[in-house]
């Protein structure tokens, strides 16, 4: 199966300052078709997972644009460039490129 | 609305069985692949089965190839997986998901709870 390995695993972060995570695989995550599905979810606390980001960069519709997500090959970025308190939760990467689907281990971000 | 409501889990002993259920609505649930994943105690995501949307093809993670069964029933646009042979690190809650690569929907059910202890 393809590792995805975040970092950090925790990022306390000041109110209006910005924030990254890190998701590397052990596998290129392009696809035969030549897309890259790497997908990034949010998980508010007590909520189910939300999909941010599908095929790295693409933001899906109603997450603010201060989230960004960029990378390619094995290398992933998330991005947030002004923390606000709702964005408190837990951030994985997904790779949709070979079966079984994986997810990172998973970023607590909280306000410091 | 996106609407998918899982239901089934409870409390099972090492050994034995469980059908989970996943109504969906305020989509077409014909058209998509539906997948199981759980998420652990420590909060780890894994993606357990997939089943396309005619139910010609499914595709199982080896922690539960042989021992669970994914199935569909487009008429009523529920989803089930049947769960055999329950161990101890089965315990999570279990998510009914229209996992997306591309634009389109990807949209999460609310959970249900597995535990298997004896």
């Amino acid at each position: 199966d393809v590792v995805m390995t975040q970092s950090p695993l925790s990022l306390p972060v000041t109110l209006g300052q910005p924030a990254s995570i890190s998701c590397r695989s052990s596998q290129s995550l392009v696809h035969t078709d030549g897309n890259t599905y790497l997908s990034w979810y949010q998980q508010r606390p007590g909520q189910s997972p939300r999909r941010l980001f599908y095929m790295v960069s693409n933001r899906d519709s109603g997450v603010p644009d201060r989230f960004s997500g960029s990378g390619s090959g094995t290398d992933f970025t998330l991005k947030i460039s002004r923390v606000e308190a709702e964005d408190v939760g837990v951030y994985y990467c997904m790779q949709g490129t070979h079966w079984p689907k994986t997810f990172g281990q998973g970023t607590k971000l909280e306000i410091k | 609305e996106v609407h998918l409501v899982e239901s089934g889990g409870g409390l099972v002993q090492p050994g034995g069985s469980l059908r989970l259920s996943c109504a969906a609505s305020g989509f077409t649930f014909n058209t998509y692949w539906m997948y199981w994943v759980r998420q652990g105690p420590g909060k780890e995501l894994q993606c357990l089965s997939t089943i396309n949307p005619d139910e010609s093809r499914t595709v199982y993670a080896d922690s539960v190839k042989g021992r669970f069964t994914i199935s569909r029933d487009n008429a009523k646009s529920t989803l089930y997986l049947q769960m055999n042979s329950l161990r101890a690190d089965d315990t999570a809650i279990y998510y009914c998901v229209s996992l997306t690569n591309g634009a389109g929907l990807d949209s999460w059910g609310q959970g249900t709870l597995v535990s298997v202890s004896s």
